[in-house]
């Protein structure tokens, strides 16, 4: 089966950088993503990482190293609305042609104060 | 602004009684997924389809669970008869199938309580 783990929470100060991490478990799959969500709100998509590497889209980024089963979600400049649940996610190689199932982590609490 | 909808958003019932929501996909996305959300579970797969093809419902309880999609507009999701322990906040995503890519467009989801 798949696994994704999570850290549950982080805090960090408005301004700073924060580093969300993700590792998995899985015999192989097509690319990492990562979704945001604030409470009460719906997940929003961020970022998917196909390939190893970073990924940037302005000030978030996300990187992907399959040969470290490992991920991680970049915020920079942190401002108070980044304060929301951070899930990472992925793709499992298709049981069925043209499957698209995805695998989400119990996702991260983003903490930023003041 | 293309974006998916859901209907109801909020859904207060009583032990027993027949629950459907629905889901209108974003125009041109083929795929449709139906997640479930808990404090415990996290967000959790249900059922998706391509094409209107139900391709994995997997994550669903079939004997009180059901999934369709009569038509490329209108996606359902129907719980018969309900029980307390299907509170959750049940999401509604779409997209297009591309290669590899995993981009999904939630709905803003419909609060379910079960009394």
């Amino acid at each position: 089966g798949q696994s994704l783990e999570q850290p549950s929470e982080v805090t960090a100060v408005e301004g700073a950088i924060v580093q969300i991490n993700c590792t998995y478990q899985t015999s192989g799959f097509y690319g990492l993503s990562w979704y945001q969500q604030h409470d009460g709100g719906a997940p929003t998509f961020l970022s998917y990482n196909a390939l190893d590497g970073l990924e940037e889209t302005g000030r978030f980024s996300s990187f992907l190293s399959r040969s470290d089963s490992y991920g991680y979600l970049l915020l920079q400049e942190l401002q108070m609305k980044d304060s929301a649940s951070y899930f990472c996610a992925l793709r499992p190689p298709a049981l069925k042609a043209g499957g698209f199932k995805t695998i989400f982590g119990a996702g991260t609490r983003l903490f930023v104060k003041a | 602004d293309a974006r998916v909808t859901q209907t109801p958003r909020d859904k207060v019932t009583e032990m027993g009684q027949e629950v459907t929501m629905r889901c209108q996909p974003i125009l041109g996305h083929n795929t449709v997924f139906w997640y479930r959300q808990t404090m415990m579970q996290g967000l959790e797969l249900l059922a998706y389809f391509r094409n209107r093809a139900p391709l994995d419902d997997s994550g669903m309880p079939k004997d009180r669970f059901s999934a369709e999609m009569p038509d490329a507009t209108l996606a359902t999701l129907k719980i018969q008869p309900s029980e307390p322990r299907d509170s959750a906040v049940y999401f509604c995503a779409s997209g297009r199938t591309s290669g590899a890519y995993n981009e999904q467009f939630f709905g803003p989801g419909t609060r379910l309580t079960v009394l």
